[in-house]
């Protein structure tokens, strides 16, 4: 198993540009999530699904658009981009339900995104 | 505001020694607690959690305590080794682990020194 895979590793965009991070994973896993992580700070959660065709707002999710028409993908859309958009994205994913009340998410590596 | 704090930066540690990783909270409703560990350039990896109907946690050298009534947590790594140097995450979330809501603090950077 590759386990969660995000596309790119880097990306440079400039002010106003558009993109998309891809995230996939090959587990089988209901659940997908998107976070950035800025300097200094803790993941904070952009968008989730819990299930293809299923997704919700986290706690930052202005300026990102997601969609999961399949089980194993779920790309992240920046519309507009700008510098304060410049961190980096982790992609995670967890199978559906709870085994034994643990949530453990499947972290991707990352991709680190500078808006100039 | 935020709701999971992790007050130390830092923290450095002989080998062999315990290392005590420190974690508190504000929002009552936060019922399961997860510990992330990671390392630079990679993505986050879960190391233990805990359900708040439990006051502690084991797992190998890995230790989670809770204390709900001073919504506060704490990682016990014993002995420590090398290898444990890495930021650890403390998160939350409500609903027993079954929220994709986790909140995460800004993360302690621990060191240990051979």
């Amino acid at each position: 198993n590759a386990g969660v895979t995000q596309t790119p590793k880097f990306q440079v965009l400039k002010t106003g540009q558009s993109m998309t991070l891809q995230c996939a994973q090959d587990m089988n896993h209901e659940y997908m999530s998107w976070y950035r992580q800025d300097p200094g700070m803790g993941l904070r959660l952009i968008h989730y699904s819990v299930g293809a065709g299923i997704t919700d707002q986290g706690e930052v999710p202005n300026g990102y658009n997601v969609s999961r028409s399949t089980t194993e993908d779920f790309p992240l859309r920046l519309l507009s981009a700008a510098p304060s958009q410049t961190s980096v994205y982790f992609c995670a994913s967890r199978p559906g339900g709870l085994v034994g009340f643990v949530n453990e998410q499947f972290f991707g590596p990352g991709t680190r995104l500078t808006v100039l | 505001d935020q709701q999971v704090k992790q007050n130390s930066p830092s923290l450095s540690v002989q080998e062999g020694r315990i290392s005590i990783l420190n974690c508190d909270y504000t929002n009552s409703m936060f019922d399961y607690f997860l510990w992330y560990k990671k390392y630079p350039a990679e993505g986050p990896t879960f190391l233990i959690s805990i359900s708040s109907i439990k006051d502690k946690n084991e797992d190998g050298r890995f230790t989670v305590f809770l204390n709900k009534s001073a919504k506060h947590l704490s990682l016990h790594i014993v002995p420590s080794q090398p290898g444990d140097s890495a930021v650890y995450f403390c998160a939350a979330s409500a609903g027993q682990g079954g929220s994709e809501k986790l909140v995460f603090g800004k993360g302690t950077k621990l060191t240990v020194n051979p």
